[in-house]
């Protein structure tokens, strides 16, 4: 399967523990996207990696996120101190291209539910 | 700031009618728009990209055609099939055109 993959599937937590989420995009793909997606409402932007150097960070991203990306290839998602208001679908997509002219592809994404 | 919105919300039609999704969007310098599927619980599916030099793109029973001086974009879908039934979702580029902004999505229920 040469798709966008993210593990884990599901993570249940505890509030103030912390989590790590990891994409695999597809392979040939300089950029790579993380996403947030509640219930009802359509994905928000996070942040984004042009290979290894993230080059934009949405106001959600607060300085509990880390997202890093180690030689332009798998990138991890790192939610510290986690809130209940953290519960969500994160997702990551990649593209090839400068700027959003390429097609974007999704991976499945990881549901997290902090208790 | 890139805003877009879709019409309608939510939609519930018999099998094999044929369906209009409408996309609006505030920031008409764009150079494309893609259309993505999600099925409950899982990851977007990616449907159409439409360039801005094209006026429609189709694949399959679907079209989507784009007029960025009017900032909107519709998908068509031809006699519509219960397996259709998801949540359709419109991305233009954000007003830097680095990086996409969604719609809140248009929810099809196709019944049998």
């Amino acid at each position: 399967d040469t798709g966008v993959s993210q593990d884990p599937r599901h993570k249940i937590t505890k509030r103030g523990q912390n989590v790590t989420f990891r994409c695999d995009p597809i392979s040939e793909h300089n950029r790579l996207y993380w996403y947030r997606q509640t219930l009802g409402q359509g994905p928000e932007f996070l942040t984004y990696f042009q290979n290894e150097a993230q080059l934009e960070k949405s106001r959600l991203l607060s300085d509990r996120f880390s997202a890093e990306r180690p030689k332009g290839s798998f990138s991890t998602l790192e939610i510290q101190r986690t809130e209940q208001g953290d519960s969500a679908m994160y997702l990551c997509a990649s593209s090839l291209g400068a700027g959003a002219s390429g097609e974007q592809f999704f991976g499945p994404g990881t549901r997290l539910t902090v208790l | 700031k890139q805003e877009v919105t879709q019409i309608p919300a939510a939609l519930s039609v018999p099998e094999g009618e044929n369906l209009v999704l409408n996309c609006s969007f505030t920031d008409s310098a764009i150079y494309n728009l893609q259309w993505f599927r999600q099925d409950p619980g899982k990851g977007l599916t990616s449907l159409l990209l439409i360039q801005s030099s094209q006026r429609e793109q189709t694949s399959g029973r679907l079209n989507a055609s784009l007029d960025k001086s009017s900032g909107r974009s519709t998908l068509y879908i031809a006699a519509s099939q219960p397996g259709d039934s998801a949540t359709y979702l419109c991305a233009p580029p954000d007003n830097y055109g680095q990086n996409f902004v969604f719609g809140p999505g248009t929810r099809l229920s196709v019944l049998p």
